[in-house]
C-alpha cells in the first residue's frame, strides 16, 4: 500500500453515461498525476496538478475528460459521454515536490460497454 | 520527442537464472530514469529512480544501472515472486513536468 487511494475499484457503464472517478493522494504530497493505461501499454500520462492548480493536459486528451482538485488534496477526473474505446485502467499517483518519484495508486478499471 | 522503449517484451528465467532488461531512451534533458514493478491488475510500484550516467542503485536482487542512452535492470538469481512487468519511465526533460512511460517487460521466473 503507498498511502493513494482511488475509488472505484471497477466501475461498468454504458456508452454515452458519465463517469467519476476519486483519487486521494498522500497527504504531504502536492502533486498529483492521472494516467491511463491500456493492456500491453504503459501508462500514458493524462494531466498534472500542483496544488490545486491544474498545470499540464496531454494533448491527447479528448474534451470529455475533465479533471479537478479543488482543495490541493484529493481529485476527481470525469469523462461525460463515455465511448468503449474509454475503457482502460485509470490511475493516479502522487509526488512530493522535488522529490521526483510518484507513488501510483490501485487504479480504476473502467469497462464501458 | 520524448521516447522509452524497452526489451525484451517478454521474458521466461528459470529461478535462479540472472538477466537484464533493457530501458532505452531519448530524452532532451534527463531529470531522472525511474524503474516500476507492476503486479497484474495492481498499479506501479516505485523501485528506482537514476539521474546520472554511471550511477546504480541495488535493492535485493534487483540493480538498475544508467548511461546516456539506456538503462539496465539486472536481476540475481531471481525467485518466483519476482514475476511481474518492469516498467521504465523518463521524466520530460523540458518542463520537467510530464512522464514517458515504456510498454514494459514481462517477466516470468519458472521454479
Amino acid at each position: 500500500d503507498t498511502g493513494v487511494s482511488q475509488d472505484p475499484r471497477h466501475k461498468i457503464t454504458k456508452r454515452g453515461q458519465n463517469v467519476t472517478f476519486r483519487c486521494d493522494p498522500i497527504s504531504e504530497h502536492n502533486r498529483l498525476y492521472w494516467y491511463r493505461q491500456t493492456l500491453g501499454q504503459g501508462p500514458e500520462f493524462l494531466t498534472y496538478f500542483q496544488n490545486e492548480a491544474q498545470l499540464e493536459k496531454s494533448r491527447l486528451l479528448s474534451d470529455r475528460f475533465s479533471a479537478e482538485r479543488p482543495k490541493g488534496s484529493f481529485s476527481t477526473l470525469e469523462i461525460q459521454r463515455t465511448e468503449q474505446g474509454d475503457s482502460a485502467m485509470y490511475l493516479c499517483a502522487s509526488e512530493r515536490g522535488g522529490a521526483y518519484e510518484q507513488y501510483f495508486g490501485p487504479g480504476t478499471r473502467l469497462t464501458v460497454t | 520527442e520524448d521516447q522509452v522503449t524497452q526489451s525484451p517484451e517478454a521474458l521466461r528465467l528459470q529461478e535462479g537464472e540472472s538477466s537484464s532488461l533493457n530501458c532505452s531512451y531519448t530524452v532532451s534533458g534527463l531529470r531522472g530514469l525511474f524503474w516500476y514493478r507492476q503486479d497484474p491488475g495492481k498499479g506501479p510500484e516505485f523501485l528506482f529512480t537514476l539521474y546520472s550516467a554511471g550511477e546504480e542503485k541495488e535493492k535485493e536482487r534487483l540493480k538498475a544501472t544508467l548511461t546516456k542512452k539506456e538503462s539496465f535492470l539486472h536481476i540475481t538469481a531471481p525467485k518466483p515472486e519476482d514475476s511481474a512487468t518492469y516498467l521504465c519511465a523518463v521524466r520530460d526533460g523540458v518542463t520537467g513536468n510530464q512522464f514517458y512511460f515504456g510498454t514494459g517487460t514481462s517477466l516470468t521466473v519458472i521454479p
